[in-house]
């Protein structure tokens, strides 16, 4: 089956740093989901991008689906961006359910 | 707020015990998505329905079944429960098949 892989696995910054988290998979996706996991282990949805790039506030993605790896950017960090960001994908195309990657824990110091 | 609505947030039993969770989807979403999360597996799919129907398996335990009713909640009923089921279990959401997943909150469970 596909395979998500995720890294850093774990990242700490300085609060106003940025940071770039990478998303490679294994095979062809039309579907790749990048989510956040708060402390309190809420999780969030931050981009719907199976290709392109997309900007959210200080967030933004961008998948290249032909070299297959998806980047998530955080710009000037804050204390609230700690957690876990996980990025996921379909196991075949056209399939609504998603295959995790590991994650990667950010921790944001002020 | 998602608008995923799961209940209750924390449950604890004992062991051999069955259990059952709940998820109302948000307004207008058909697909509803049962996952386990643990520590040492992750994020963990383990069954979709679409407008009642099952949809897609994943590594789902025949202890474990859902149903997705008319008014489009579903349950997660857990049975003869153990230790190694301890974990939070999600529900999600969207409104076709294969769109943005959107989570509920996710129940807590501890087998004792």
């Amino acid at each position: 089956g596909i395979q998500v892989e995720q890294s850093p696995p774990d990242l700490i910054l300085q609060e106003g740093a940025n940071s770039t988290l990478r998303c490679n998979f294994s095979d062809s996706v039309n579907n790749l989901q990048w989510f956040h996991q708060n402390p309190w282990g809420q999780l969030i949805n931050l981009f719907y991008i199976p290709s392109g790039t997309k900007q959210n506030g200080r967030l933004s993605a961008t998948t290249v689906a032909t070299e297959r790896y998806s980047l998530l950017y955080i710009s000037s960090s804050q204390t609230t961006d700690s957690g876990v960001y996980f990025c996921a994908v379909p196991p075949h195309p056209g399939q609504g359910n998603l295959i995790f990657g590991k994650g990667t824990k950010l921790s944001v110091k002020p | 707020d998602s608008g995923v609505t799961q209940t209750p947030k924390h449950l604890i039993t004992a062991t051999g015990q069955r259990v059952t969770l709940r998820c109302s989807p948000r307004s207008g979403d058909l697909s509803v998505y049962w996952y386990q999360q643990s520590l040492d597996q992750g994020l963990q799919f383990l069954i979709q329905y679409y407008n009642g129907e099952e949809r897609a398996k994943g590594n789902i335990l025949e202890r474990f079944s859902a149903q997705q009713f008319p008014d489009l909640h579903s349950e997660l009923n857990l049975s003869s429960l153990e230790l190694g089921d301890s974990a939070l279990y999600f529900c999600a959401s969207s409104v076709g098949t294969a769109e943005k997943l959107f989570f509920g909150s996710g129940t807590q469970l501890s087998v004792l």
